[in-house]
Formats: C-alpha cells, sequence, structure tokens
C-alpha cells in the first residue's frame, strides 16, 4: 500500500539527549514537511523540503534539524538545544503545491 | 498566521448537514482554500479543496464565496464519526499553515 509511515508511535528520552523521528513516503512526492502539534493547539512547521538535498525552516525550526538524502525519507532530529521538546510530531507529503497533503500517524514524543 | 478564521466549536445532531463556515478575507487571487480534519491522536485528513467554484467529493462539498473572502464547508449527514477537529486552510504556493481549527461535536 501507498503512503507514509512515521515511526515509532512512541518514544521516550531523557532530557539533553538527541533523538531522531523517521518519516518514509512510497507516494514519489517531491515535498515533505515536519509539524509540532501541542495539546489544544493547531500544526506548527517546523521544516520541510521541496526537493532532495534542498530544505527550509519553517516557523519553529530552533533546536530541530532534518535531511533530504532520499525523495522517500526525511528524518527529523530533535536536539537538545530544543528547550520543549515533548510534543506530537507529525510528518506529511505531497506531489506539489495546492494538491493533497498525506500525513502520518505521528510521533508522540516525551522527554524526561 | 493561519489568516483565517474559525469559530472554536460546533455542535450537530447525527444525520444532520453541517456547515462549517471560515473566513479568509485577506485572501490573495492564487490561494486555494483546503479543509483538512483530526481525529484525537491521528494524523490530518484531508477533505476537499478549491478555487474558485464551489466542489463536491464523497466526504463533503465546499462552498465559495462569490468574493473568496469566505467558504463553507458542508457535511450532509454527520455521523459521529465525523467528530473531529475541522481545519480551514488557504493555501498558495507555501506550505500549509494550520489555525486552531473547529471542533466539531456530533450528538447521537
Amino acid at each position: 500500500d501507498g503512503g507514509i509511515t512515521q515511526s515509532p508511535k512512541y518514544l521516550f528520552r531523557k532530557e539533553g539527549q538527541n533523538v531522531t523521528l523517521s518519516c518514509e513516503q512510497n507516494l514519489n512526492h517531491d515535498a515533505m514537511y515536519w509539524y509540532r502539534q501541542d495539546p489544544g493547539q493547531g500544526l506548527r512547521l517546523i521544516y520541510y523540503s521541496q526537493i532532495v538535498n534542498d530544505f527550509q525552516k519553517g516557523d519553529i525550526a530552533e533546536g530541530y534539524s532534518v535531511s533530504r538524502e532520499k525523495k522517500e525519507s526525511f528524518p527529523l532530529t530533535v536536539t537538545s538545544a530544543q528547550k520543549n521538546p515533548t510534543a506530537f510530531y507529525l510528518c506529511a507529503s505531497r506531489p506539489y503545491l495546492n494538491t493533497e497533503a498525506f500525513f502520518g500517524q505521528g510521533t508522540r514524543l516525551t522527554v524526561v | 498566521d493561519a489568516k483565517t478564521t474559525q469559530p472554536n466549536s460546533m455542535e450537530s445532531n447525527e444525520e444532520e448537514p453541517v456547515h462549517l463556515p471560515c473566513n479568509h478575507s485577506t485572501i490573495s487571487g492564487t490561494d486555494y482554500i483546503h479543509w483538512y480534519r483530526q481525529l484525537p491522536s491521528q494524523g490530518p485528513e484531508y477533505v476537499i479543496h478549491g478555487l474558485t467554484s464551489n466542489v463536491n467529493n464523497r466526504m463533503a462539498s465546499l462552498a465559495i464565496a462569490e468574493d473568496r473572502k469566505s467558504s463553507t464547508l458542508i457535511l450532509h449527514r454527520a455521523t459521529l464519526r465525523d467528530a473531529a477537529v475541522y481545519y480551514c486552510i488557504r493555501g498558495g504556493n507555501t506550505p500549509l499553515v494550520f489555525g486552531k481549527g473547529t471542533r466539531l461535536s456530533v450528538i447521537a
């Protein structure tokens, strides 16, 4: 089945540790996105990539890093510089602008 | 800045139509209007999108005002599975920007 997969679904980390969230799609989409969602809030854009080997900062990029070495993969690293990393992280992809975006099921990260 | 305005919450009875409003008074001529919905602890799901004309699909209808400053998402017969947060997004050549959306409750 075609789709977008995030793993793991739940992730626990100790404060001060970097952690990488996985996002893979087999939809052959050019654009991929990372969003963060806090309780009761909408989604906020962290990073996005519209082509391999290129990515742009979103509204809340500080404390995060990404790579886009392959079209199908867009991993997000939450670094120790991120002050409040506990959140629900969502990855999305779409073939080009103004088309339907497909979202993964999310990774719930808890930092203790 | 989501640049759209939606009511925080709405309520509907099961099997009745639901009209979810959205204001986007500063929309540009090339911005599409997108609607997504999100169930608890899940990623958002695409509902519908349009530019100028009204649009229909198997999930919903989108009615766009003639001046494009507002739109309405129409669910023709609400079911309990339609209870979700609905996001109205205006999008051009930029990533989707989500506001807080409208939380729809469906009463059996």
